[in-house]
């Protein structure tokens, strides 16, 4: 079974410049996690979804960051326009079955490392 | 939000060693996993443990869900083994899922 996908694996950008991040998560899986790790820290909560709806998104810094999840499957996230601070690495999980067949385990993605400069 | 700790923030073990890492939880969770996130960053499930006491290899993990904590145990560690360890806990109707502080491991040979 295919994992979680993101992509790309490394972004470099100027800071006020703009960046997308691509999720895909495993197939069937109805709830998609955005998770924003800096250095040195456990990751945090940045967007959750249940099929193509947010459920949770109190800590998304609205006045730069974005995503939407098209049709319950694949995610984006953006940032625009980014700022030093937002250095860190971006991480998607999925879990939860549709049907409820299985349980909740989230499996994440391998990361989108992202430097501001 | 709920509050997750864990301890000791770092441990340096000798090849051979055993240990035991902490994780407490200041409200009741649906559920609890344990993430090691390798030196390339990746996080790699190890358990999936709502309570009681799970064993996979050398590694085993007990919550107690009452009492609000849960620990990992590693015996016998390897170099493959360092990396840092993070648990995580599940609430809420949509399954919210909130990281804990980590452990950093060093194994030395």
């Amino acid at each position: 079974e295919a994992g979680v996908a993101q992509s790309p694996r490394y972004k470099i950008i100027e800071k006020r410049q703009s960046v997308a991040f691509w999720c895909n998560p495993i197939s069937g899986h109805a709830t998609l996690y955005w998770y924003q790790q800096i250095l040195g820290q456990g990751p945090k909560l940045l967007i959750q979804f249940q099929n193509n709806g947010v459920v949770d998104d109190s800590q998304l810094p609205k006045d730069r960051f974005s995503a939407e999840r098209l049709k319950g499957v694949d995610s984006t996230l953006k940032i625009q326009p980014a700022k030093l601070e937002d250095s860190a690495v971006y991480l998607c999980a999925s879990s939860s079955p549709r049907g409820g067949k299985g349980n909740a385990e989230a499996f994440f993605g391998q990361g989108t490392r992202l430097t501001v400069v | 939000g709920i509050q997750v700790e864990q301890s000791p923030p770092d441990l340096i073990l000798q090849e051979g060693a055993n240990s035991t890492l902490r994780c407490n939880f200041s409200d009741s969770v649906n559920n609890l996993q344990w993430f090691h996130q390798n030196p390339w960053g990746q996080l790699i499930n190890l358990f999936y443990i709502p309570s009681g006491t799970k064993q996979n290899g050398r590694l085993s993990a007990t919550t107690v869900a009452t009492e609000r904590y849960s620990l990992l145990y590693i015996s016998s560690s390897q170099t493959t083994d360092s990396g840092v360890y993070f648990c995580a806990v599940y609430s809420g109707g949509y399954q919210k899922v909130t990281f804990g502080t980590g452990t950093k491991l060093q194994v030395i040979p």
